[in-house]
């Protein structure tokens, strides 16, 4: 089964800086999908990014960018110039592509403050 | 943008009584999938459907059962309800391709007293 591993449980960023949250996986599929979602105190989940294996250009959304490493099964997200509003819970996610509709395995999530 | 609609969105029931959480999947989505997200705790996949029949399962208790109907909506019934299943519960839902994304509910919120 595969496992998703986030090891910083909380992290904190100034205002207008950039933080990296760590993440890793373990599988024996060579394709699959990774995700950052955001989880606000609304608890709402909100898809941050997303990266197939099958590519090597790590994903980029605005302000958001992963370093994804295959080879090492790490997964990071980078937030730049980050925003009072980035903070929140931070999950990441794995995904097998046998099928359209595999469930996701999440991290136990980092927490991010920050600070003004 | 429709999105994905839970009900109820908070709920509070005494321990062994029956609940009944209710799941509208974006329109011509075909999977939906269910989530359960204790306090404190990452999302924990429960149980998915595809086209009406169960697709997967993961780590549901016995004591719960879910159904997809005609309309793709889905609901989750739970029975003899422990203070352990309090928690904040997701429905997702998704169309079957291979790079699809699910789309997330705003969940449900059930407190077991």
């Amino acid at each position: 089964a595969q496992t998703v591993t986030q090891s910083q449980p909380e992290m904190s960023v100034q205002e207008a800086e950039t933080v990296t949250l760590s993440c890793t996986y373990d599988t024996s599929e060579s394709d699959y999908y990774l995700f950052w979602y955001k989880q606000p105190p609304s608890r709402q989940m909100i898809l941050v990014i997303r990266q197939e294996a099958y590519k090597q250009q790590n994903a980029t959304e605005n302000r958001f960018s992963v370093n994804f490493q295959k080879a090492a099964k790490s997964f990071s997200l980078k937030i730049s110039d980050s925003q009072l509003g980035d903070a929140a819970m931070y999950f990441c996610a794995y995904r097998s592509p046998y099928s359209g509709n595999t469930p996701l395995v999440f991290g136990k999530g980092t927490r991010l403050s920050v600070i003004a | 943008a429709a999105g994905v609609i839970q009900s109820p969105r908070h709920l509070i029931k005494e321990k062994r009584e029956t609940a009944t959480l209710k799941c509208y999947p974006i329109p011509r989505h075909d999977t939906v999938y269910w989530y359960q997200q204790g306090p404190g705790q990452d999302p924990q996949f429960l149980i998915s459907f595809y086209e009406k029949m169960q697709s997967d399962k993961g780590s549901i208790p016995d004591r719960f059962s879910a159904q997809q109907f005609s309309d793709y909506h889905s609901e989750l019934n739970m029975s003899s309800l422990e203070l352990g299943d309090s928690a904040l519960y997701f429905c997702a839902s998704s169309r079957d391709l291979k790079n699809n994304e699910q789309f997330f509910g705003p969940g449900t919120r059930l407190t077991v007293l």
